[in-house]
């Protein structure tokens, strides 16, 4: 049964630092994998879609890492502000289930 | 923690029927519920957002007459594809979140997954 990790549960930054939060799966065979941005009270926005197939994904300043063989997955968030202060989250999916990390809680400090 | 289940898990129906899918929160009481889908190679969307008692916020292109959503009780909202045609086959699932939960906490159903043949 596939189990994803994410670490760290929360991390607090001051505005423009670079970061990196980490997800990690225990089966490999995976299809894809996912991050989000979760606002409180909101549904989840698609921040980058991974397919098994490639190593990383860019959107502006997000950059998604992708390693099936040692089971990670990092993003990168460059220049953080206080706008992107949320709940990330990151989903494996095979082809019969998905199954999301509980998430890290990013506060970014003006 | 808190458990969300979906039924059924797997449908496989005939194009021109009509679908539901139910989505329960089994161990709280979900006021906000979320309904996703996830087409293949795509990223997983948001469809709706369904609040108890009152009629659930589609996202913009989501037909609501085609995905009718209702959610009458705490712990219960479903889905209901009408119609359904092949494009419609997708994997759904759905997310709660409600009383005594904190507002960052989502947790997930298992999915559905939908084929129209």
């Amino acid at each position: 049964k596939q189990e994803v990790t994410q670490i760290p549960a929360a991390l607090s930054v001051p505005e423009g630092e670079n970061l990196v939060l980490n997800c990690s799966f225990t089966d490999s065979a995976i299809y894809n994998l996912q991050w989000f941005r979760q606002d409180p009270g909101k549904g989840l926005t698609s921040l980058l879609l991974i397919q098994s197939s490639q190593r990383e994904q860019t959107s502006g300043r997000l950059n998604a890492s992708l390693d099936k063989s040692s089971g990670r997955s990092t993003l990168y968030i460059a220049a953080s502000q206080p706008g992107d202060s949320a709940t990330y989250l990151c989903a494996v999916s095979d082809n019969n289930d998905m199954r999301f990390g509980a998430g890290t809680r990013l506060t970014v400090k003006p | 923690g808190a458990v969300v289940s979906q039924h059924p898990s797997r449908v496989i129906c005939k194009s021109g029927t009509s679908v539901k899918i139910e989505c329960r929160s089994l161990d709280f009481q979900a006021t906000t519920m979320f309904w996703y889908r996830q087409f293949p190679k795509q990223s997983l969307m948001l469809m709706a957002t369904s609040n108890e008692g009152s009629k659930a916020t589609y996202e913009q292109g989501v037909e609501k007459d085609k995905f009718l959503i209702n959610h009458a009780s705490l712990t219960l909202s479903t889905l209901t594809v009408t119609s359904a045609h092949p494009e419609d086959s997708s994997f759904y699932i759905c997310s709660a979140t409600g009383q005594g939960k904190s507002l960052d906490e989502q947790f997930f159903g298992p999915g559905t997954r939908l084929t129209v043949l």
